[in-house]
């Protein structure tokens, strides 16, 4: 069956524009989880989805990124006014249900240059 | 310092070698331990997940995870050329949300020569 997706895989920013990522997780998994990859280092924790439910946001690095999943399956990571800190891979994961044992399974990933 | 300290290689074997990678972390509250694959410009992919101190065996892949020295370790048997990628150690407190916010080693590169 299809995996995560995301979209666009590419994006090429100037410094100061707003840029929209969308993810597509597995049908019917609950949680959803965006995570930004710098070059040469593991993900890091952004945010957390249980169904349209956002119940953690800890690792939003600044007011410039908010995230949504209005119904509960698409989601969309914005940033606004993007600067070259925020150059990286933005991962999206989602995983059946709420749990501890319940596997998460990564997209592609969307890779974002800001110049 | 990191929570989770990686050692990034690059790591560079011939096939059919005994590989050993590890991960040392800070965090006693970790409880959920993952070992993940990462293909050049793909997401990572899952290889094994242990729950507390012990072994896990599957396939060619045991994991072990030691919470007395804060030490995880994942050995790979028989080396292919196509387990080359990226290793990527991640951890996990347990959070009174029932999820895994996984927190993530910087990566082993792996290469296995012919």
């Amino acid at each position: 069956g299809a995996g995560v997706s995301q979209s666009p895989r590419y994006k090429v920013a100037k410094r100061g524009q707003d840029v929209a990522l969308r993810c597509d997780p597995i049908s019917g998994h609950v949680s959803l989880f965006w995570y930004q990859q710098a070059l040469g280092q593991g993900p890091e924790f952004l945010t957390y989805f249980q169904n349209e439910a956002q119940l953690d946001k800890s690792g939003l690095p600044s007011d410039r990124f908010f995230a949504e999943r209005p119904e509960g399956s698409v989601s969309t990571l914005k940033i606004q006014r993007t600067q070259q800190e925020d150059s990286a891979v933005y991962l999206c994961a989602s995983s059946l249900a709420q749990g501890f044992y319940y596997e998460q399974y990564f997209g592609p990933g969307t890779r974002l240059t800001v110049t | 310092q990191k929570e989770v300290e990686q050692d990034p290689g690059p790591l560079s074997v011939p096939e059919g070698a005994i590989v050993s990678l590890n991960c040392t972390y800070s965090n006693s509250a970790f409880q959920y331990f993952m070992w993940y694959r990462q293909y050049s410009r793909k997401g990572p992919e899952l290889l094994m997940y242990t729950y507390s101190s012990g072994n896990k065996e599957d396939g060619r892949f045991t994991a072990q995870v030691d919470k007395s020295s804060k030490y995880i370790s994942l050995f790979i048997r028989d080396s292919q050329p196509s387990d080359s990628a990226t290793y990527l150690c991640a951890m996990s407190p347990h959070l009174s949300g029932g999820y895994n916010k996984l927190i993530f080693g910087a990566g082993t590169r792996l290469a296995v020569h012919p």
